[in-house]
Parts: structure tokens; C-alpha cells; sequence
């Protein structure tokens, strides 16, 4: 079946211009996550979604980064003002429940010059 | 302390050795524990949960240590294909989102020739 999509697959950007990159979750997983992944280093959590609750934005690491999740489906997650510091692969996750296994879509690779 | 740890390695094995590697956690409280592998470039992927009386798929086992608060993983028999980057993922931390998973930041095995 369908797994986690994002799109899109590589994004190559000027610094200081904003950027959108979107999930779509498997459908009717409730819990989706994106994580941010720099060159040879682990998971850096950013945000997570459940269901309708609240979002939990801890992971953010600045208020350049936001992140939606409309209708409890498709997620954007927007970076303002890019800097050459948020080149990572961005990674979205989702599952059923939050403590369920998480299946990774593919992620966006993205490059500020 | 962090809340997820692993050993970042590398840990190079020859073929056909087995290997074994620990992830400690830090909430007493975690209810989920995952190993997930995740190769060059590519998403992580679930390999296995880890269960309360251990558990076994193939030439892997993982077993989960409440009272000292780690998980293993034991590959015998390794193979060519095994070498990639092990990421420890545990429930309910601080960081991984409320109720969420917190992934560590992986061990990389390299299983040669």
C-alpha cells in the first residue's frame, strides 16, 4: 500500500527565501512527526502531531520553523528566512498511535546556498 | 543524561561474527522500545520491537533490561548486508513529543569481508 510521501524529494534554495515541504501519511495514522536529519548525524526531533490535540513544538529550534497539519492528514512544514544551517534531510514519520512504530516517508533533501 | 544513548561506534565486525550493542534510556516510565536500521542516505526503517521477555526474528535477538533501563541488539551470523545504522527508539521521553517516540542517535556497523 501507499507509505509516507514527501515532496518534495530535493529542494536547493538561496539563503533568506522561505521553503514549504510537505508529508502525507499513511492514511489513518493519527500521529505524524518530523524529524531533521544534518550529514552523518542522528534524528533531531521538531514537531509531533496527534490526532486534534495541541502539536508539541519542542523540537523547533527557531521561530523560523512552523509546521501545520490540516484536516489530521497532510503536513507542510515551512522554514522563513532559510539559513545555510537548516540544510538536513527532513524527515516525516507517521503511525497510529503516538508509542506505535513510526513509518518514514522518503524525506526532503534540502540545500541553502 | 540524555535520554536515548547508544554508542556511536563504528563497530567493525567480520563476516560472519556476531555483534552485540546496548541503548540505555532514561524514563523509568517507557512502555515501547524499537530497533530501527536505517542505511546510507536512505529513511529509517522498523527492524524490530522489543518486547519485555525478549525476542527473536532470524539472526536477530533484542532484549529489554527494565531494572538497568537498556535494550540489545544481537546480530549472530553477520552478513555483508547488515552493515548500516542502528537506531535505538524508546516511548514517551521529553523531546520525542508527549507520548512519542524519542529515537537515539544510532550505532553504525560496518560488517567486513
Amino acid at each position: 500500500g501507499a507509505g509516507v510521501s514527501q515532496s518534495p524529494s530535493n529542494k536547493v534554495t538561496e539563503k533568506g527565501k522561505d521553503v514549504e515541504l510537505r508529508c502525507d501519511p499513511i492514511s489513518g495514522h493519527t500521529a505524524l512527526y518530523w524529524y531533521r536529519q544534518s550529514l552523518g548525524q542522528g534524528l533531531e526531533f521538531l514537531i509531533y502531531f496527534q490526532g486534534n490535540s495541541a502539536p508539541d513544538k519542542s523540537g523547533l529550534p527557531s521561530d523560523r520553523f512552523s509546521a501545520e497539519r490540516t484536516g489530521g492528514s497532510v503536513s507542510t512544514l515551512t522554514i522563513q528566512r532559510t539559513q545555510q544551517e537548516d540544510s538536513a534531510v527532513y524527515l516525516c514519520a507517521s503511525g497510529y498511535r503516538g508509542e506505535q512504530p513510526q513509518h518514514f516517508g522518503d524525506g526532503t533533501r534540502l540545500s541553502i546556498l | 543524561r540524555k535520554e536515548v544513548e547508544q554508542d556511536p561506534g563504528p563497530f567493525n565486525v567480520p563476516e560472519g561474527a556476531t555483534v552485540a550493542f546496548n541503548c540505555t534510556y532514561s524514563n523509568s516510565a517507557s512502555q515501547s522500545f524499537f530497533w530501527y536500521r536505517q542505511d546510507c542516505r536512505k529513511e529509517p526503517k522498523l527492524l524490530m520491537s522489543v518486547y519485555s521477555s525478549g525476542n527473536e526474528d532470524g539472526r536477530f535477538t533484542a532484549q529489554l533490561n527494565r531494572a538497568s533501563q537498556y535494550i540489545s541488539l544481537l546480530i549472530r551470523d553477520s552478513k555483508l548486508s547488515d552493515s548500516a545504522t542502528y537506531l535505538c527508539v524508546v516511548n514517551g521521553s521529553m523531546g520525542g513529543g508527549a507520548d512519542g517516540l524519542t529515537f537515539g542517535k544510532g550505532t553504525h556497523l560496518i560488517i567486513q569481508p
